[in-house]
């Protein structure tokens, strides 16, 4: 079945530093993919999203790139900052109503 | 701008208890959502309304109800609360089945002793 698969954590880095949480899924078709973010005490909410191969979504600094060829859909930004401090889900969207969720990474930045 | 709001924020309950999860949304979505978030888990689908009058199971469905009362609302029932049913519940809505992009309450957090 359709499964996301994410990096595990916590990550911890230093402000300004560059991250990346990976990301691969595995699904029978062409899968739409979203990062959603989750800060202390609140619900997710979507930072970015990617609907088709080679697509970039990108919100707040954050970038990530559709890779079919590797069914992959990693999370970037050049320069963190405290507020990033978070937990980050992959998810997709396939066929349906069905969001399904990797694990979450929680991620920490240190001024 | 209210959202998705659900209630209550807090519940502890003994074994054996029954509750129910209120959630509400005022953006005039049409799909409804319960998820549970698990520590290492992620986010669980419980069961969805895709429209108004309708319901399916998710992935973990054992041990809970629900009911689409309308299309504002959608509520989660515990008849026979269990400790495995311990977690943060979350409920979300959506436009349409397509569009992706869910919106989140603030969750619920259960304790069952």
């Amino acid at each position: 079945g359709d499964s996301v698969t994410q990096m595990e954590g916590p990550v911890t880095l230093s402000e300004e530093a560059f991250l990346t949480i990976n990301c691969t899924y595995t699904a029978t078709g062409y899968p739409s993919l979203f990062w959603y973010v989750q800060y202390p005490g609140e619900g997710l909410q979507l930072l970015l999203k990617a609907t088709k191969a080679d697509d970039k979504g990108s919100n707040k600094g954050f970038e990530a790139t559709y890779r079919k060829e590797t069914t992959s859909f990693h999370l970037e930004k050049g320069s963190v900052q405290v507020s990033d401090s978070a937990v980050y889900f992959c998810a997709l969207l396939f066929g349906g109503f069905k969001t399904i969720f990797g694990a979450g990474t929680r991620l920490f930045v240190k001024a | 701008n209210a959202g998705v709001t659900q209630t209550p924020k807090f519940q502890v309950l003994k074994t054996g208890q029954s509750m129910t999860l209120q959630c509400a949304q005022d953006m005039n979505h049409n799909s409804m959502y319960w998820y549970r978030q698990d520590p290492g888990m992620g986010l669980r689908l419980i069961y969805y309304s895709a429209s108004e009058g309708t319901t399916d199971k998710g992935e973990v469905p054992n041990g809970y109800n629900v009911s689409r009362l309308n299309k504002r609302e959608f509520s989660l029932r515990l008849e026979s609360a269990a400790p495995s049913q311990t977690s943060v519940y979350f409920c979300a809505s959506t436009l349409t089945d397509f569009t992706g992009e869910l919106f989140f309450g603030e969750g619920s957090r259960l304790t069952v002793l």
